[in-house]
């Protein structure tokens, strides 16, 4: 089966930085992808990783470590519109497995 | 507008009637998917389609779900003799591909309501 942890829940303040962990063990790997999800919204795409390594796209980043089954999503920056619920999602052949979602709340 | 269309956006409907709940993808996108997501959850697969060949169909959580695709445009899910636990938000998704082209675009979702 697929298994992909995140945190739940994550508060943190403007302009601060945030660090979401994924942790996966999937029955395949072809690539790991983070999405963000509005309140009432579909998710969007933010990042891929499909290499070890760090990412970086403007304010966000994603780390990949295959051999550890270990990504992080990283908000720098924060905005009070980056309060959002962050997915997960390992690409395994066709299909993704999703993770549960971070909330991610930001304070004034 | 080129993104993944849905409809209805939302459906309220009695326990054991049987809806169909409708995604159209992007134009040129060979796979399309369906997820279910509860209130407060992940998202949950329920079933694949890629271009001709067979769907995957290993996410449908019971013999009530079922889905179509006419060739490689639009999408029917339907849910015969609904329970009030089918209640959710059906989001569909299409892609290019698979690896990068695998990233899914998804449409805004059908809130289902089951009374």
């Amino acid at each position: 089966g697929q298994n992909i942890d995140q945190p739940t829940e994550m508060t943190a303040t403007e302009g601060a930085i945030v660090q979401i962990n994924c942790t996966y063990q999937t029955s395949g790997f072809n690539g790991l992808f983070w999405y963000q999800q509005h309140a009432g919204e579909a998710p969007t795409f933010l990042s891929y990783n499909v290499l070890d390594g760090l990412e970086e796209k403007g304010r966000f980043s994603s780390f990949l470590s295959r051999s550890k089954g270990y990504s992080y999503l990283l908000l720098k920056e924060l905005q009070m519109k980056d309060s959002a619920s962050y997915l997960c999602a390992v690409d395994n052949d066709y299909k993704l497995s999703f993770g549960a979602g971070t909330t991610v709340t930001v304070r004034a | 507008g080129a993104g993944v269309s849905q409809s209805p956006s939302n459906k309220v409907t009695e326990k054991g009637k049987d809806v169909e709940l409708r995604c159209d993808p992007i134009s040129g996108h060979t796979a399309l998917y369906w997820y279910r997501q509860r209130l407060g959850q992940g998202l949950e697969f329920l079933i694949y389609f890629q271009g001709n060949s067979a769907p995957d169909k290993s996410g449908l959580p019971s013999d009530r779900f079922s889905a179509e695709r006419t060739g490689e445009s639009v999408s029917t899910l339907t849910i015969q003799r609904t329970q009030q636990e089918d209640s959710a938000v059906y989001l569909c998704a299409s892609s290019l591909g698979s690896g990068r082209l695998n990233e899914q675009f998804f449409g805004p979702g059908t809130r289902l309501t089951v009374l």
